[in-house]
This record gives structure tokens, C-alpha cells and sequence, in this order.
């Protein structure tokens, strides 16, 4: 099963801050990886998919970037509704395997 | 709308069966591939099976194979996860989303997703 792991686990920030948000496979996954954005109680949303490609309606302050092991997700100007868990996950390999998440908190 | 609708989730006791179901509306439902994933409390998220259009491929986590079983229904625009010999560790949040690809190179991603409905097992 390819591993992905997120850095950092826990994120702290306020408003206004550029984040950066790391994805790592532990395999070559070439740009199979989507980013979802998670609130408590809540189903996860799509941010990002083909690891660049900006989801309809998604704000343009969010953006991936990478290809093969390594990912990121930028905020380019965190917003208060931007506070919330980011997960990654993989689609190169069944099982599709999900990171651990990030939670971005209010510094 | 398009809209995902998640049921049949309940307490049961460990070893048990459950099946969950997925109604969709407002898309063609039979043009997708659909999954469940899963959120154990206080938990990240875990694919749990995918099932391709016509039904005729499934794929299935480990830790799920042997005891769960996905499957659809065009006609009905459903699909569903019958799951048996329950376990306490398959306590969750379960939800169905929809599995959507790019056009030319048929990357796929979970663009539509259900609100959940929750499994809880135990004794």
C-alpha cells in the first residue's frame, strides 16, 4: 500500500498568513492526488485534484503544486473561514490511502 | 441538486451486520464510480471500497475484504455497503462520494460527497 504523510500535523496561523501544507508518498504517484478541506461535523470538501487542478468554486487563494513523491497545498492568504483540517489523498494505487491530515488552527 | 444521501447506520453489537445505503439525485448516476469512506471518532479519513460504474469492479481496503461487500443499483441510483462480521474498530462516520475523472486523462477524484451516517459498534 503506498503511505502518504502530511506535514505538519497541526498548523497554527492567522489571518492574512501564507500556509504551506507538505504531502508525501512513499511511492511515485505521479499528479494522482486530490486535497480536501474538512470542518468539524462536516463531510470533507474537494479543494484540489491532479494536484493542481483548482476545484469550481473554490477560492483562488488555494493552490497545489508537485508531482511524483512530493506535494504541497498553499493558502495564499489564510481567511477565517479557512480554519479546518486539510487531508490528501492518493489515486495512483487501490487501497486509496488518505494522510493523516493537518489541522490549521488560529495562532 | 446534486446530493448524496447516506442510511442505514446504527449501534450494533460486534459481529453483527449492517448495510448501508447511498441515494443520489441530480446527476446520472450511472455514469460514475462511487466510495465509501470512513471516519473513525477523533480520526482521519479512510478509503474504505470503490465500486466502478457497471458494478462489475470492486476494490476493498484490507482490514475490510471478506466481511464487506460493496454493490449499486443504476436503476434505483444507489449503491450500497453490506457490512458483516462487525467489528469495534469499524466504529465511524461512513460516507458515500461520488468519484468524478478529468476528461482526457481520466485522473479521478471524490468531487460530491454525503453528509454520513454513523456505525457504531459495540456490545
Amino acid at each position: 500500500d503506498i503511505q502518504m504523510t502530511q506535514s505538519p500535523s497541526t498548523l497554527s496561523a492567522s489571518v492574512g498568513d501564507r500556509v504551506t501544507i507538505t504531502c508525501r508518498a512513499s511511492q511515485s504517484i505521479s499528479r494522482w492526488l486530490a486535497w480536501y478541506q474538512q470542518k468539524p461535523g462536516k463531510a470533507p470538501k474537494l479543494l484540489i485534484y491532479k494536484a493542481s487542478s483548482l476545484e469550481s468554486g473554490v477560492p483562488s487563494r488555494f493552490s497545489g503544486s508537485g508531482s511524483g513523491t512530493e506535494f504541497t497545498l498553499t493558502v495564499s492568504s489564510l481567511q477565517p473561514d479557512d480554519f479546518a483540517t486539510y487531508y490528501c489523498q492518493q489515486f495512483s494505487s487501490y487501497p486509496w490511502t488518505f494522510g493523516q491530515g493537518t489541522k490549521v488552527e488560529l495562532k | 441538486e446534486v446530493q448524496l444521501v447516506e442510511s442505514g447506520g446504527d449501534l450494533v453489537q460486534p459481529g453483527g451486520s449492517l448495510r448501508l445505503s447511498c441515494a443520489a439525485s441530480g446527476f446520472y448516476f450511472s455514469r460514475y464510480s462511487m466510495s465509501w469512506v470512513r471516519q473513525a471518532p477523533g480520526k482521519g479519513l479512510e478509503w474504505v471500497a470503490n465500486i466502478n460504474k457497471d458494478g462489475s469492479e470492486k476494490y476493498y481496503m484490507d482490514s475490510v475484504k471478506g466481511r464487506f461487500t460493496i454493490s449499486r443499483d443504476n436503476a434505483k441510483e444507489s449503491h450500497y455497503l453490506q457490512m458483516n462480521g462487525l467489528r469495534a474498530e469499524d466504529t465511524a462516520v461512513y460516507y458515500c462520494a461520488r468519484v468524478d475523472r478529468t476528461f482526457l486523462d481520466d485522473y479521478p477524484y471524490m468531487d460530491v460527497w454525503g453528509k454520513g451516517t454513523t456505525v457504531t459498534v459495540s456490545s
